[in-house]
């Protein structure tokens, strides 16, 4: 069974651009979890997305924003980077109940120079 | 004050010890708690999961949980040199939504 899937791996942008990230989530999980992780704050949740509805928002401004797909897949977009939006960003995906089942996957590295 | 306070570490123990990692939090509303393991360059793993109070246990690893006190553990025993990694606890309010409050994380390192 295939894991979550984040594309791409690595991404440098310049500050000011946006930015889509990918996540697969693992076959038959409907809910899809962003998550930004940094050294000076640690992991923090940015939303999550069922069944194409945003359930869950997190304290982060408004350039972050996301959506998913009839088939689960999410994006999450940020517009008008800021060095400080430089991070890991994670995604994790459940099949919409428990946490128990909760799988993430191994990340975007975005940098902003 | 984050909402939940773990040790960063890093952590250096000797292969065979017990090692005892904590975090401590401020929200009473918490119910479920999580131990993830994240290694370099990966997403953070699922190690135990638990809910309210007490204690639960899989193979090496055992997590406490006193909400008297806002306070959870995981012990490790016999440590391996493939337990080098960064731990970090998790919890949440309720088993739905998918919001995980996550700690800053334990770096620990385990010499052969």
């Amino acid at each position: 069974k295939a894991g979550v899937t984040q594309t791409p791996r690595y991404l440098i942008k310049t500050r000011g651009q946006q930015v889509t990230l990918s996540c697969s989530p693992i076959s038959g999980h409907r809910s899809v979890s962003w998550y930004q992780q940094t050294p000076g704050q640690g992991l923090q949740f940015l939303f999550e997305y069922f069944s194409e509805t945003q359930r869950n928002k997190g304290n982060f401004p408004g350039r972050f924003s996301g959506r998913q797909f009839s088939n689960s897949r999410s994006e999450m977009n940020v517009s008008t980077l800021e060095l400080g939006d430089s991070a890991l960003y994670l995604c994790a995906s459940s099949e919409g109940g428990g946490l128990g089942g909760y799988t993430f996957g191994s990340g975007t590295r975005l940098t902003v120079v | 004050q984050k909402e939940v306070e773990q040790d960063p570490g890093p952590l250096s123990v000797p292969e065979g010890a017990i090692v005892s990692l904590n975090c401590t939090y401020s929200n009473s509303a918490f119910q479920y708690f999580m131990w993830y393991r994240q290694y370099s360059r990966k997403g953070p793993e699922l190690l135990m999961y638990t809910y309210s109070s007490g204690n639960k246990e899989d193979g090496r690893f055992t997590a406490q949980v006193d909400k008297s006190s806002k306070y959870i553990s995981l012990f490790i025993r016999d440590s391996q040199p493939s337990d080098s990694a960064t731990y970090l606890c998790a919890m949440s309010a309720n088993n739905a939504g998918n919001m995980l409050t996550f700690g800053g994380g334990t770096r620990l390192m385990v010499k052969p």
